[in-house]
């Protein structure tokens, strides 16, 4: 069974703080994605990663960053934590079909709930 | 802009069929996924149209038309476990991925 594990299932954090978010999988996936969900927004992709040390904005980069320097390992940060990065924090992994980005089954990870304060 | 639009809500009894669409409008388009998601849970994956037609896999079936730019999620015998969240999510080759804003389904005894 395909496991993405993520460091936090709730976290609080006060405005200004810098956050980090972790993401692990254990399937050897080359995708890796970051995403947030906000009541009748639905997920919103922050960044993507296809590869190790690449990454890829999504729809909504503004605020965030990430690394992943293991093939396994996608964080996301938050250089300056907001009231408005207030979310539900989904990570995601897939295989990569093809030689694009196109995306096999993404498995998501539980989730963290930020609050920021 | 890529965006997908779906009902936000749905309602049926046990052992209806119900029907929850999507539609999508963007260029480079690849395919379209649907999710499940209970409260509290993450999302899951159900099926997957890449292909015009029809993919059936138990209870659930999912639809595509490229020509309409539309797809939809058919389930069937619906049981109370069914009562969830429902995403559609267009796999936008070589550019990004985006999910609906999802459709609550209610299924009633």
């Amino acid at each position: 069974d395909v496991k993405v594990t993520q460091s936090s299932r709730y976290l609080v954090k006060r405005t200004g703080e810098k956050v980090f978010l972790e993401c692990v999988q254990d399937m050897d996936h080359e995708n890796m994605f970051w995403y947030r969900q906000d009541p009748g927004l639905g997920l919103r992709l922050i960044y993507f990663s296809y590869d190790v040390k690449m990454k890829e904005k999504g729809d909504i980069p503004e605020g965030y960053s990430v690394s992943r320097e293991k093939k396994e390992r996608f964080s996301l940060i938050l250089e300056s934590a907001s009231t408005n990065q207030t979310s539900m924090y989904l990570c995601a992994s897939s295989f990569r079909v093809g030689s694009g980005f196109s995306t096999d089954t993404q498995y998501f990870g539980p989730g963290t709930r930020l609050t920021v304060l | 802009g890529q965006s997908l639009e779906q009902p936000s809500e749905v309602t049926a009894v046990e052992g209806a069929i119900v029907q929850i669409n999507c539609t999508y409008q963007t260029s480079g388009f690849y395919g379209l996924s649907w999710y499940q998601q209970h409260d509290g849970g993450a999302p899951t994956f159900l099926s997957y149209n890449a292909l015009d037609g029809l993919e059936e896999t138990g209870r659930f079936s999912s639809f595509l038309s490229r020509s309409d730019s539309y797809g939809y999620l058919l389930l069937q015998e619906l049981q109370m476990k069914d009562s969830a969240s429902y995403f559609c999510a267009e796999d936008n080759y070589g550019q990004n991925f985006v999910f609906g804003p999802g459709t609550r389904l209610s299924v009633l005894p």
